[in-house]
């Protein structure tokens, strides 16, 4: 049983402060790796992709892997009231359009002003 | 900016009648996937086709489900008869090759 893992939170950080979502994954092989943001009732929205160890940037975000540690995060500095949301974690055993995604159950992260 | 398209946004039915939903995928998008997410979880996938053809329906629970995508576009998604259990939100998603996906703005049904 392929599993992605994450804390359901709420996790609460105050606005201008760093956020970090943590997501940990079963299995090993894993090729491809995605954030989405979902806000409430709304559909799942891919802000971040990594594919190789080491970090990746885009703007206020910052994704980080880990695949010995079979370990994926994202940071969100500068955290915005906007910001408040399910993140979801995604993970794919292939690259391209090989597989699907598995998801994790989503943190939810609430940026108080 | 090119979006999927679903529809409709909302259904509401009773048990044992049937329902269908609607997806256009991204222009040039040959990858489409069907999810399914229950509030609190994750999206899970239901089937995915690449062009016409199913590539994965092992999760599609076949005695009541169906999705066909008849001409590698757009694509419908059937439940008959529908149960109480598949109130949830039924998400489209499209990818071109990169393995991103994209996911249209969903169809929450409701099942009385």
């Amino acid at each position: 049983q392929k599993e992605v893992e994450q804390n359901s939170g709420p996790l609460s950080v105050p606005e201008g402060a760093i956020a970090s979502l943590n997501c940990t994954y079963s299995d090993r092989v894993s090729q491809s790796f995605f954030w989405y943001r979902q806000y409430s009732g709304k559909s799942p929205e891919l802000i971040m992709s990594i594919y190789s160890n080491g970090d990746k940037e885009d703007g206020r975000f910052t994704a980080q892997l880990n695949k010995a540690s079979q370990y994926v995060s994202l940071l969100i500095r500068d955290s915005q009231p906007s910001d408040s949301a399910t993140y979801l974690c995604a993970v794919n055993l292939y690259g391209g359009s090989q597989g699907n995604l598995i998801f994790g159950k989503g943190t939810k992260l609430s940026v108080k002003p | 900016e090119a979006e999927v398209a679903q529809s409709p946004r909302y259904k509401i039915t009773e048990k044992s009648q049937a329902v269908a939903f609607w997806c256009d995928p991204i222009s040039g998008h040959a990858t489409l996937y069907w999810y399914r997410q229950i509030l609190g979880q994750g999206p899970e996938l239901l089937v995915q086709f690449q062009d016409e053809s199913v590539v994965d329906d092992s999760q599609l629970p076949k005695d009541r489900f169906s999705a066909e995508r008849l001409k590698g576009v757009d694509s419908t998604l059937k439940i008959q008869p529908a149960e109480l259990g598949d109130s949830a939100m039924y998400l489209c998603a499209s990818s071109r090759g990169s393995g991103k996906q994209y996911f249209g703005a969903g169809t929450r049904l409701s099942v009385l």
